[in-house]
């Protein structure tokens, strides 16, 4: 089956510094999506991202965050400058038609922690 | 305020149980989805509904849009199927809403 994946698995980083997590969506998808998981609460919503522009954002993803697909494959999350609350498992999903029309297709996770 | 309610929040069930998983929610959908999140934290999509029945395998997911109820069930469980399972529905706009989910141990 086709895979989403996303690098680095890991990442520690220390508070105010940016880092950028990545996304390779299956390659013929059409929609991304981030989700956070902080350790031991729900998953929540970040970002949806259709035809090289933000759809919908959460209350969570303000001027720190920023989404892009610079080279037509990669799928990035960038936080501008990491605060300790934004250490979360950090999941990318894709779909090919929309996540009303079918199911979602989730990366493995980066978890981040920041010092 | 929680949009998505699900309950219970843990279950524990001897092997070939059936087993259900409630999930309410609160505000306007277009879909809703059940997914899985394994000991290790990778998700798993199950089933996007939007409306009826669907069944894959021992997996059964009902939604009734009327009431703003689905239900998850598992025959036959086994060890597994131990994992967590999560309700989340989305609007048109692309928005999320997560459930806390519903963490299972099926026993031998």
């Amino acid at each position: 089956e086709p895979e989403v994946t996303q690098t680095p698995s890991h990442q520690v980083t220390q508070m105010g510094q940016e880092v950028i997590l990545r996304c390779v969506p299956i390659s013929n998808h059409l929609y991304f999506y981030w989700y956070r998981q902080i350790l031991g609460q729900k998953v929540e919503f970040l970002v949806s991202f259709y035809n090289n522009e933000i759809s919908e954002k959460s209350e969570i993803f303000d001027d720190q965050f920023s989404v892009e697909r610079p080279d037509g494959s990669n799928f990035t999350l960038k936080i501008r400058s990491t605060k300790l609350e934004d250490s979360a498992m950090y999941f990318c999903a894709t779909t090919g038609r929309g996540n009303i029309k079918e199911k979602l297709f989730f990366g493995s996770g980066t978890q981040l922690s920041v010092l | 305020k929680n949009e998505v309610e699900q309950s219970p929040q843990n279950l524990t069930a001897q092997e070939g149980e059936f087993i259900t998983i409630n999930c309410s929610y609160s505000v306007g959908i277009s879909a809703l989805h059940w997914l899985q999140q394994h000991p290790g934290g990778g998700i798993v999509s199950l089933f996007m509904l939007s409306s009826g029945k669907k069944k894959h395998g021992r997996l059964i997911a009902t939604i009734n849009i009327q009431e703003k109820h689905s239900s998850l069930h598992i025959t036959a469980s086994h060890p597994r199927d131990s994992a967590v399972y999560i309700c989340a529905v989305t609007n048109t706009g692309n928005q999320f809403y997560f459930g806390t989910g519903t963490s299972l141990t099926v026993i031998p």
